[in-house]
């Protein structure tokens, strides 16, 4: 079963960029039918679909983030990573890396790596 | 963007009895869900998609139902493992795919 861990810094202060890395093992995402997708979830609240990579490089947005967001791919690393620039206290969540389904459904998820933004 | 609304928001069940959680969809999404299970500290699980197929791994006790914009997750016999949070997840309609807001299942 492949397996995903989120890295990256626990805390980012406010108007900076947030960089994290899924690195993946047991599996190659150079493999075709899947997304490599970035989901969070706000403290104590519910999950909220970021976005995914695939095809080397093609890439889905949540509307909401686009304009900060760039999520890419390392297929030399098998490594994916998201970065959410210009970032405020709103973005302080629990990050999840997890592997998508062409079809729409995230199976299996990474352990999650929680991002603080403050001063 | 579809919104995707989860009753009750809090499940008090006593182990051994059914638990019946319910998922609605703001238009319709055909069979296009999936369930998922997280438990305190943990990341979400895929329990169930394509609305009724279980997941690998996961036992007989769950069973979801559903299409269109009505959706259930019933669990026939709680066990203590399956007190947590359930959230249901759309994929008919990108983007975003879009979650519920959850239901905790506890116990009574």
């Amino acid at each position: 079963q492949v397996q995903l861990q989120a890295s990256g810094p626990g805390l980012v202060k406010p108007s900076q960029t947030l960089s994290l890395t899924c690195t993946v093992s047991r599996g190659s995402i150079s493999s075709g039918g899947y997304y490599w997708t970035w989901i969070r979830q706000h403290p104590a609240k519910g999950l909220e679909w970021i976005g995914y990579v695939y095809n080397i490089g093609s890439t889905f947005y949540n509307p909401s983030l686009k304009n900060r967001l760039i999520i890419s791919m390392d297929t030399s690393k098998n490594q994916f990573s998201l970065n959410l620039s210009s970032v405020t206290a709103a973005d302080t969540a629990v990050y999840y890396c997890a592997r998508g389904d062409y079809v729409g459904w995230v199976d299996p998820w990474g352990q999650g790596t929680l991002v603080t933004v403050s001063s | 963007e579809i919104v995707m609304t989860q009753s009750p928001a809090t499940l008090s069940v006593s182990p051994g009895d059914r638990a019946t959680l319910s998922c609605r969809a703001s238009q319709s999404i055909s069979s296009n869900l999936a369930w998922y299970q997280q438990k305190p500290g943990q990341a979400p699980r895929l329990l169930m998609y394509s609305t009724s197929t279980r997941a690998t791994g996961i036992p007989p006790r769950f069973s979801g139902s559903g299409s269109g914009t009505e959706f259930t997750l019933t669990i026939s016999s709680l066990q203590s493992e399956d007190f947590a949070v359930y959230y249901c997840q759309q994929y008919h309609d990108w983007p975003p795919w879009t979650f519920g807001q959850g239901t905790k299942v506890e116990i009574k």
